[in-house]
């Protein structure tokens, strides 16, 4: 079965500190890999996506990784800001005709000064 | 980067009457939108595959007769909640793809009294 397991479920970090959200994912055939982060009351908005043959792709503070053979991926923040407060959504793409996404059940994300 | 929309981004309602929430592609043509629904603390759970003169495909225990779709264009999908129950309150995310990014629209926060 397709899943796509994230954790910790919930984290709480001081502002200016590192931190770095786990993704594990059982999805095939693979077809991409993204990360989203997802404000309270608003929709996803996309920081990252990766495919099979990227192994690590940065947006600004985030940087993602991507192990396709162990099927590991991990969103790593910098210098966090009280702003990256929210929920970030790991979600796998299934290679079908229309790709299917199977989303994580999301990581909470709680910056505090 | 490309843009869904939704309208509106939140709603009130007496139970028993109908809800429609829009869809739009702003800057892209969408032949597949797709409509998720959001608990409290829960990730986004996919309702239907909306696709453009066709019929809409419903996940399994989403209810077609409750949930009207229709995809009447390549930038405007529609989501009417017909006959409105307190449960039904949630929060409402459409999404399209412009290959290989996935984009989501804002949200609508339905709320039924």
């Amino acid at each position: 079965k397709n899943q796509v397991e994230q954790s910790p479920q919930s984290l709480i970090i001081l502002e200016g500190k590192n931190c770095t959200l786990q993704c594990n994912y059982t999805v095939s055939p693979f077809s991409n890999l993204r990360w989203y982060k997802q404000d309270t009351g608003r929709g996803p908005v996309s920081l990252t996506i990766m495919t099979f043959s990227e192994n690590t792709k940065s947006n600004g503070r985030y940087t993602a990784t991507l192990d396709a053979d162990t099927k590991q991926s991990s969103l790593h923040i910098t210098a966090s800001q009280l702003s990256d407060s929210a929920s970030y959504i790991c979600v796998v793409s299934e290679k079908t005709s229309y790709d299917k996404v199977i989303f994580g059940p999301g990581t909470s994300l709680s910056v505090i000064p | 980067g490309a843009v869904v929309s939704q309208h509106p981004s939140r709603v009130i309602c007496k139970s028993g009457t109908s809800v429609k929430i829009e869809c739009r592609s702003l800057d892209f043509q969408a032949t597949t939108m797709f409509w998720y629904r959001q608990f409290p603390k829960q990730s986004l759970m996919l309702m239907a595959t909306s696709n453009e003169g066709s019929k809409a495909t419903y996940e399994q225990g989403v209810e077609k007769d409750k949930f009207l779709i229709n995809h009447a264009s390549l930038t405007l999908s529609t989501l009417t909640v017909t006959s409105a129950h307190p449960e039904d309150s949630s929060f409402y995310i459409c999404s399209a793809f412009d290959n290989p990014q996935q984009y989501f629209g804002p949200g609508t926060r339905l709320t039924v009294l």
